[in-house]
């Protein structure tokens, strides 16, 4: 009930291109769905995160769409760079909790 | 630095001895995590404190580990009888908490990374 399904664990993608990222989960309780990127050897840094009552919300070239009906929710990542390597974290969430996938090593290749 | 501060960053023990971590939120933050991450995996929850309260704890926490939050400002996270399985990093995160319902953005710290022998 409690854990959140991440895939794929790597992904390698050209420069330019995009990288998507899904993340599936089945407690009905959850009402918020954040992603995380960590960098080798540092702290996880909140990216975007949504919550329940939207359905998508974009930041730049980072975009996050949620069907709650299907409990299920993707990191859309356009015109990927370099810097974008990196893992990505999943988390769904509510008051008391914050539960986070198993992660996605994004390489992107120049 | 105003961040969220962990220490020692550093712990290497022996299998049986007693470890006490140490996290010092960002001092205006009244929501304070504790998770563990071991290599390739994600950050896995192990309890949670509203100010001093212990509101959330892990049902996979060992009663060898302790948390608490004394005056609802820095958390000591203590593991008894320590085993090679508890080798991780120990990560704390802190959040402003200003919404009932979620828990609204972590700040993580360096972590705390226990090497049991």
């Amino acid at each position: 009930g409690e854990n959140v399904e991440q895939h794929p664990s790597t992904l390698s993608v050209q420069e330019g291109d995009s990288a998507v990222i899904k993340c599936t989960y089945s407690d009905s309780a959850s009402n918020y769905f954040p992603w995380y990127k960590q960098e080798l050897g540092k702290r996880p840094q909140l990216i975007i995160d949504i919550r329940s009552n939207v359905g998508e919300k974009k930041d730049q070239r980072i975009a996050v769409t949620l069907n709650k009906t299907a409990k299920h929710f993707s990191l859309h990542i356009t015109e990927t760079q370099p810097e974008d390597s990196a893992v990505y974290f999943c988390g769904r969430g509510s008051a008391r909790q914050l539960t986070f996938g198993s992660g996605t090593q994004l390489t992107v290749l120049p | 630095d105003t961040g969220v501060s962990q220490n020692p960053r550093h712990k290497i023990t022996k299998r049986g001895q007693n470890v006490t971590f140490r996290c010092d939120p960002i001092s205006e933050h009244n929501r304070l995590y504790w998770y563990r991450q071991t290599l390739g995996q994600g950050p896995e929850f192990l309890t949670y404190f509203q100010n001093e309260a212990q509101l959330e704890k892990s049902r996979l926490l060992s009663d060898r580990f302790s948390a608490e939050r004394p005056k609802g400002s820095f958390s000591t996270l203590e593991i008894q009888r320590t085993e090679q399985g508890d080798s991780a990093m120990y990560l704390c995160a802190s959040s402003l908490g200003t919404s009932g319902t979620h828990t609204g953005e972590l700040f993580f710290g360096e972590g705390s990374r226990l090497t049991v022998l």
